[in-house]
């Protein structure tokens, strides 16, 4: 069964510096796809960034990367010159792709807070 | 933004009585999803739906029921209120049969259970 894990509940980050978070995953399905969204206080679910199992490169968006290592099961969130509005909860989320089943299955979360 | 409303927005009501939220959206979305977020336990899939009429459990699925009757409508059921039932419930949309389409997600509803 499809299985996504974040073992940090809340990190602290200096502003303008850059961050890591982690996301690991367990799956047995060769075609998956993994989804990283931001909670931020006001509690409006917003997608940031995806990554395909067959892709060769790590995804970007913006200030966003994905530290993709496929034999490790990680796809872990960079985030880059953090600012100020990046303090939220930040989830990690998979689909199988051969399941047949379409669910979206969610980590626990880690919290970001930002200092100034 | 993706069309999704959730209704109603907040809600308390007493253990044993029932309850429906609704999600209505206007993307013609095929796959819709109602998903519970507890502190420490992330978001929690209840149940989804890939269709009118299809629909499949999820999760956490005991002591909730679904019915989507239209594409633009999926209705989740409380069928006897309990305490536990307390969370943030999330309706998500998604056109899924693609492997990256991602879940948009409704706003959510707050519902307190008493």
């Amino acid at each position: 069964a499809q299985k996504i894990t974040q073992t940090q509940p809340g990190m602290f980050v200096q502003e303008k510096e850059a961050v890591t978070l982690d996301c690991t995953y367990d799956t047995s399905d060769p075609s998956y796809g993994l989804f990283w969204y931001k909670q931020p206080s006001s509690g409006e679910m917003i997608f940031l960034i995806y990554q395909g199992s067959y892709d060769q490169q790590n995804a970007t968006e913006g200030r966003y990367s994905l530290n993709f290592q496929k034999a490790r099961k990680s796809a872990n969130l960079v985030i880059s010159a953090s600012q100020l509005g990046d303090s939220a909860m930040y989830f990690c989320a998979m689909r199988e792709g051969n399941s047949g089943t379409y669910k979206y299955i969610f980590g626990t979360g880690t919290r970001l807070k930002v200092l100034a | 933004d993706a069309g999704i409303t959730q209704s109603p927005r907040h809600k308390v009501t007493e253990t044993g009585t029932p309850v429906t939220l609704r999600c209505h959206q206007t993307e013609n979305h095929r796959y819709m999803y109602w998903y519970r977020q507890d502190p420490g336990h992330g978001l929690r899939l209840i149940h989804y739906s890939y269709g009118v009429k299809d629909t499949d459990k999820g999760e956490v699925s005991d002591g909730y029921s679904v019915s989507r009757s239209k594409t633009e409508d999926f209705l989740l059921t409380l069928e006897s209120a309990t305490s536990s039932q307390t969370s943030v419930y999330f309706c998500a949309i998604s056109e899924a049969w693609t492997l990256n389409s991602p879940l948009h997600f409704g706003n959510g509803t707050r519902l307190t259970v008493t």
